[in-house]
């Protein structure tokens, strides 16, 4: 079956705008979650959403969002970028919770100038 | 914040050699995940061994879990120059719903 898919691999984007990242999970996977990978902080929790419900955030500012919709495909936005927005940005998906290992996507790599 | 710390930070081994990493934790969880990453692309699910149990197998793969001390170990057998990466232990609470990742290990494997 089809793995996770991140959509796109890499972005560059400049100071101040704001980007949409895209997941698609595996089939029949209604928990979809996100974290973010930097050298400095390691991998940390985002946001996890399960039929369209946000039900866990990270310690993240507001700037940071998500949705999950009806097919379980998730996006996340980060609006008014600063350089410190520069990561890895992992999808993963679950068959329910944490109870199963996630599987995870590729990531997309978000580059800040 | 991350949950907690991975030792060494980076090991370097001949390969056919075993391979031993640990993962200490702070809080109670429900199960301890271990993943691998290379070069920087995504995680990908080794195995998982739930809070009841103190040791588990997969291939060339050991886990154990020490809940007492919240530890855990990876032991890779018969090391291959494939296993280069890094690995992540991660542990999981129901009911939060998120993982919360250690600091990782950089495994290199010396053909």
């Amino acid at each position: 079956k089809a793995g996770v898919t991140q959509t796109p691999r890499y972005l560059i984007k400049t100071r101040g705008q704001q980007v949409t990242l895209s997941c698609s999970p595996i089939s029949g996977h209604r928990s979809v979650s996100w974290y973010q990978q930097t050298p400095g902080q390691g991998l940390q929790f985002l946001f996890e959403y399960f039929s369209e419900t946000q039900r866990n955030k990270g310690n993240f500012p507001g700037r940071f969002s998500g949705r999950q919709f009806s097919n379980s495909r998730s996006e996340m936005n980060v609006s008014t970028l600063e350089l410190g927005d520069s990561a890895l940005y992992l999808c993963a998906s679950s068959l329910e919770q944490a109870r199963y290992g996630y599987t995870f996507g590729s990531g997309t790599r978000l580059t800040v100038v | 914040s991350q949950q907690g710390e991975e030792d060494p930070q980076a090991l370097s081994i001949q390969e056919g050699e075993n391979a031993t990493m640990n993962c200490s934790y702070k809080t109670s969880i429900n199960n301890l995940q271990w993943y691998r990453q290379n070069s920087g692309r995504g995680l990908v699910h080794l195995i998982l061994i739930r809070s009841n149990e103190r040791e588990k197998h997969s291939g060339r793969l050991r886990v154990t879990l020490d809940t007492s001390k919240k530890s855990s170990s990876l032991l890779i057998t018969a090391s291959r120059a494939a296993d280069t990466a890094s690995y992540f232990c991660a542990t999981a609470n129901f009911g939060n719903e998120k993982l919360t990742f250690g600091t990782g290990t950089r495994l290199t494997i010396i053909p």
